[in-house]
């Protein structure tokens, strides 16, 4: 069976400190990966897709950047955090199929 | 405004039917998902309906899609403390099946 790992589950960053964020899936291959983030318990906004190795696309221009060095891993990251990035970050990959989304864990972030 | 459109809480009582209703804009939508996210948690699926289904039930939760008013509902009935959650509503539209994402609505429960 197919399963996401997204780590770690809460992060305490200060401000200007850089910032990575790791996702894997098992089970599966060629995933679409996906990082989105939630403020305060509420909506969802893509940050980054991601539909095979090296290909990256950004949906919002930030402080934030995106990887993918193996097939079924996904990074995000930071050169220099800001206050702003404090937020729930959610790892989820889907297949070419309609079964929809399957969601990490997320990462509770706080910058201060 | 957003693609889909969900109200932002909605509070029931103990034992009732929750409804939670969404709308959206684009007609060529093949299907349509409710997901559930608890405090804390990570979004889950729970169930999704192919556009040219009118509803789809599953033990407490019963789907109701409406496709000519773009209209999508998801009806929880004897809704329990554990039903206090998030719930998104999204649209596939693409052969990639890339999801469009409500706000989610806040299901308060009274006691």
């Amino acid at each position: 069976s197919q399963t996401i790992h997204q780590w770690p589950a809460t992060l305490v960053q200060p401000v200007g400190s850089p910032l990575s964020l790791e996702c894997t899936v098992e089970g599966t291959s060629n995933p679409n990966l996906y990082w989105y983030r939630q403020a305060a318990g509420r909506g969802l906004q893509l940050l980054f897709y991601s539909v095979g190795i090296g290909q990256i696309s950004s949906e919002v221009p930030q402080n934030l950047s995106a990887s993918r060095p193996q097939d079924r891993q996904f990074i995000l990251s930071s050169k220099k955090l800001l206050l702003s990035d404090s937020g729930f970050y959610l790892c989820a990959w889907s297949g070419d199929d309609p079964y929809g989304y399957t969601f990490g864990s997320g990462t509770r972030l706080t910058v201060v | 405004g957003e693609d889909v459109e969900q109200s932002l809480f909605l509070s029931v009582r103990e034992g009732d039917s929750s409804v939670i209703n969404c709308t959206y804009t684009d007609s060529s939508s093949t299907y349509l998902y409710w997901y559930k996210q608890e405090p804390g948690a990570g979004l889950q699926l729970l169930t999704y309906i192919f556009s040219n289904m009118d509803m789809k039930q599953d033990q407490r939760l019963t789907v109701l899609l409406n496709k000519k008013d773009k209209h999508l509902s998801l009806r929880i009935a004897d809704t329990q403390t554990g039903d206090s959650a998030i719930y998104f509503c999204a649209e596939s539209r693409d052969s990639n099946y890339q999801l469009i994402w409500g706000a989610g609505t806040k299901l308060i429960i009274k006691p």
